[in-house]
C-alpha cells in the first residue's frame, strides 16, 4: 500500500463547478497535512495546511479525518486558473514530506 | 526576499557519470530537503539536511549523497548515473522549529536527463 493515495483523476470540469479531491494515508502517526498545487513543469506550491477542525481559504476547503486517515480538498466556483495538479502531502514526522501522485484538474470554459 | 534557488535548471549527462546539483534556501530558513520527481509522479523524498548533517533519508541508494554548508546552502550528488535517474530534482527549504511548522517551500528544480 502506498503511503499517500489520491484519486487518480483526471478531473475535467466546467467553470463554476464544485470539485472534490480525496486522499488517504497509511501512517497513523502522521503529524502534519497539506495540499500543494503544481502547475505543468513548475515546482509544487503550498495551497493550504489541513487541520483536524477543517479550514477554509476563500473557495478552498480542506478537511482531515484522523480516525479514517482521510484528507479532502473542496474547490467551489472553479476558475480556469485552478487547472493544475493537486498534491496531497503528509508528514510522518517533522522532517520529510510524503507526497501522493497528484490529481490533475482541468477547468474548461 | 529571495526564494529557494536551484542550479542548473537543466542538465544532460550520460550513464555512469556523476552530477552535482545546488540549492540556496529561502532567506531565514535553515533546513534543506531534496526530492526526486519522475514524470507523472509526486515528489519522492531523498534526504534532509539540518545543521550540516543528514537528518533523515528516504529510500534511495548510497549513490545519492549530499552536503549542507554553513550558510545553509546544499548540494545533491549522484554517482554512477542510471537512465532511471532522469527526473526533476526539487530542493525545498524550511525553518526547523519555526512558527510555520516546518512547511517546505520549493525551488523551480533541476531537470536531469541521463542518456
Amino acid at each position: 500500500r502506498k503511503e499517500v493515495e489520491q484519486d487518480p483523476g483526471p478531473f475535467n470540469v466546467p467553470e463554476g463547478a464544485t470539485v472534490a479531491f480525496n486522499c488517504t494515508y497509511s501512517n497513523s502517526a502522521s503529524q502534519s497535512f497539506f495540499w500543494y498545487r503544481q502547475d505543468c513543469r513548475k515546482e509544487p506550491k503550498l495551497l493550504m495546511s489541513v487541520y483536524s477542525s477543517g479550514n477554509e481559504d476563500g473557495r478552498f476547503t480542506a478537511q482531515l479525518n484522523r480516525a479514517s486517515q482521510y484528507i479532502s480538498l473542496l474547490i467551489r466556483d472553479s476558475k480556469l486558473s485552478d487547472s493544475a495538479t493537486y498534491l496531497c502531502v503528509v508528514t510522518p514526522n517533522n522532517n520529510d514530506m510524503r507526497f501522493g501522485a497528484g490529481t490533475r484538474l482541468t477547468v474548461k470554459p | 526576499d529571495a526564494g529557494v534557488t536551484q542550479s542548473p535548471t537543466h542538465l544532460i549527462k550520460t550513464r555512469g557519470q556523476q552530477v552535482t546539483l545546488r540549492c540556496s534556501p529561502k532567506s531565514g530558513h535553515d533546513t534543506v530537503s531534496w526530492y526526486q520527481q519522475a514524470l507523472g509522479q509526486g515528489p519522492q523524498f531523498i534526504f534532509q539536511y539540518y545543521e550540516e548533517e543528514e537528518r533523515q533519508r528516504g529510500n534511495f541508494p548510497d549513490r545519492f549523497s549530499g552536503h549542507q554548508f554553513p550558510n545553509y546552502s546544499s548540494e545533491l550528488n549522484v554517482n554512477a548515473l542510471l537512465l532511471g535517474d532522469s527526473a526533476l530534482y526539487l530542493c525545498a527549504s524550511s525553518l526547523t522549529g519555526g512558527a510555520t511548522k516546518n512547511i517546505q517551500y520549493f525551488g523551480a528544480g533541476t531537470r536531469l536527463s541521463v542518456l
